[in-house]
């Protein structure tokens, strides 16, 4: 079954300290993996995707198929980053679409 | 700015009763996938388009169905309306395998 996992609903941390954001996924196959973020009031929008290999916000995500997880990490937290985080993948040739997501984690960041 | 806008932001329904949403897509976005967002869940898949097409659906029943016109705007109907129903509707247009793009949503209750 296609299904993503994130444990976490909530993660509290403090401003400076490291992040990770838990994500693991069930696909047989390659999935395209994908992190979304939705800040408060505002709409859903991606953050970076696994196979650009991108640095969005001081973020990064590694791929790991053996482990089948895409976590999220930053090194140092800040206040804005505050925000629920959802991890998600789509089948490869699905055009972007067909997005299986996580349940979500908040992120707070305290000063 | 992802140019992708719902309509409306929110509406009451009663039990039983049909309603129709309507997204609009940005152009050259050729495919539209819509999702249901519970309150403290992710988005779940219910289908989508491609250059009018439906080319996939997640676990809906029939009664939820959709339309693509050539304008790249969209539509999702639902049938029967349950209490179960009450959600965030969210639609999100895709160019070629780079993600989706969201918009703001809207916000059903089915009394």
């Amino acid at each position: 079954a296609q299904r993503v996992t994130q444990p976490e609903k909530l993660l509290s941390v403090f401003k400076g300290a490291p992040v990770e954001l838990k994500c693991n996924y069930s696909y047989s196959g390659s999935p395209e993996l994908f992190w979304y973020v939705q800040y408060s009031r505002q709409r859903l929008q991606l953050l970076l995707r696994h196979i650009s290999r991108e640095s969005i916000k001081g973020f990064t995500a590694d791929l790991n198929k053996g482990e089948t997880s895409f976590h999220l990490k930053k090194p140092f937290a800040q206040e804005e980053d505050s925000a629920m985080y959802y991890c998600a993948l789509s089948g490869p040739g699905n055009q972007g679409g067909k997005l299986i997501f996580g349940q979500g984690t908040e992120l707070s960041v305290k000063p | 700015e992802t140019g992708v806008t719902q309509s409306p932001t929110h509406l009451i329904k009663t039990r039983g009763q049909q309603v129709t949403l309507r997204c609009s897509s940005q152009s050259g976005h050729n495919t539209v996938s819509w999702y249901q967002q519970a309150l403290g869940q992710g988005p779940q898949f219910i289908f989508q388009y491609y250059r009018e097409e439906e080319n996939g659906r997640g676990n809906f029943p029939p009664r939820f169905s959709g339309l693509q016109f050539p304008n790249y705007s969209s539509e999702l109907n639902v049938n029967a309306l349950e209490l179960d129903d009450s959600a965030l509707y969210l639609c999100a247009s895709s160019p070629e395998r780079v993600g989706a793009f969201f918009g703001q949503g809207t916000r059903l209750t089915v009394v």
